[in-house]
């Protein structure tokens, strides 16, 4: 099955600075989903996106869902060093859903 | 506080071995899925269940198997485990109304 495109693979950033990452399909989605996974345990949700052109935050993380329904983009802002880990785009379609292969983020002190 | 469970957090087993991954979540949860995550591919899904003794296959099945004799709990099975088999393997759960699925810490599998 098809995986999503999510990018970049890794990120290396200081502490403070923002943090962009993307993902895209080929397929429609209903609901977009971001995931954080630390070392050593498994991914938790950090953000549910349930409509085209929705945006929403949490705390320092914002995610939208594209209006096309094929991509959604997380920003974290002001990132800190716990903010390291794989963050994980998944898409979901009735009972199917589909992940990003996952962004590394290293925060450097 | 909701939990999926996976029985181990590491395990190292011998080539030709038949492993068993353990999963069980307490929120009564109708579905469940085991996946397996590698460096730059993500996670991939390996079979999944909608209910008690059901069972679908995902996109990399070979080599595996499951079981679900009851609802809270989910088994992956490595018939007879391969080194390419070695991987971070990951269950998760989730029910009809809801979005999102609420994974295990994972089951860092090495077959040598």
């Amino acid at each position: 099955g098809q995986q999503l495109n999510q990018s970049p693979q890794s990120m290396f950033i200081q502490e403070g600075e923002d943090v962009s990452m993307n993902c895209t399909s080929s397929s429609i989605f209903n609901t977009w989903l971001w995931y954080k996974q630390e070392p050593g345990e498994g991914p938790v949700l950090l953000i549910a996106l349930y409509k085209a052109g929705e945006l929403t935050s949490n705390g320092r993380l914002t995610a939208q869902f594209g209006i096309t329904r094929k991509d959604s983009f997380l920003n974290i802002s002001a990132s800190i060093p716990s903010d390291v880990g794989i963050y994980f785009c998944a898409g979901q379609r009735n009972n199917d859903m589909r992940f990003g292969a996952g962004t590394r983020l290293t925060v450097k002190p | 506080d909701v939990k999926v469970t996976q029985s181990s957090r590491y395990l190292v087993k011998r080539t030709g071995e038949k492993v068993f991954l353990e999963c069980v979540q307490d929120m009564d949860h109708e579905n469940m899925f085991w996946y397996r995550q590698d460096p730059g591919l993500g996670l991939r899904l390996i079979y999944f269940s909608y209910d008690v003794k059901m069972k679908e296959k995902g996109d990399i099945p070979e080599g595996y198997s499951v079981s679900r004799e009851k609802k809270e709990r989910f088994s992956l099975i490595l018939e007879s485990a391969s080194t390419n088999q070695t991987s971070m393997y990951l269950c998760a759960s989730t029910n009809l109304q809801t979005y999102g699925y609420t994974f295990g810490s994972g089951t860092r599998l090495t077959v040598v």
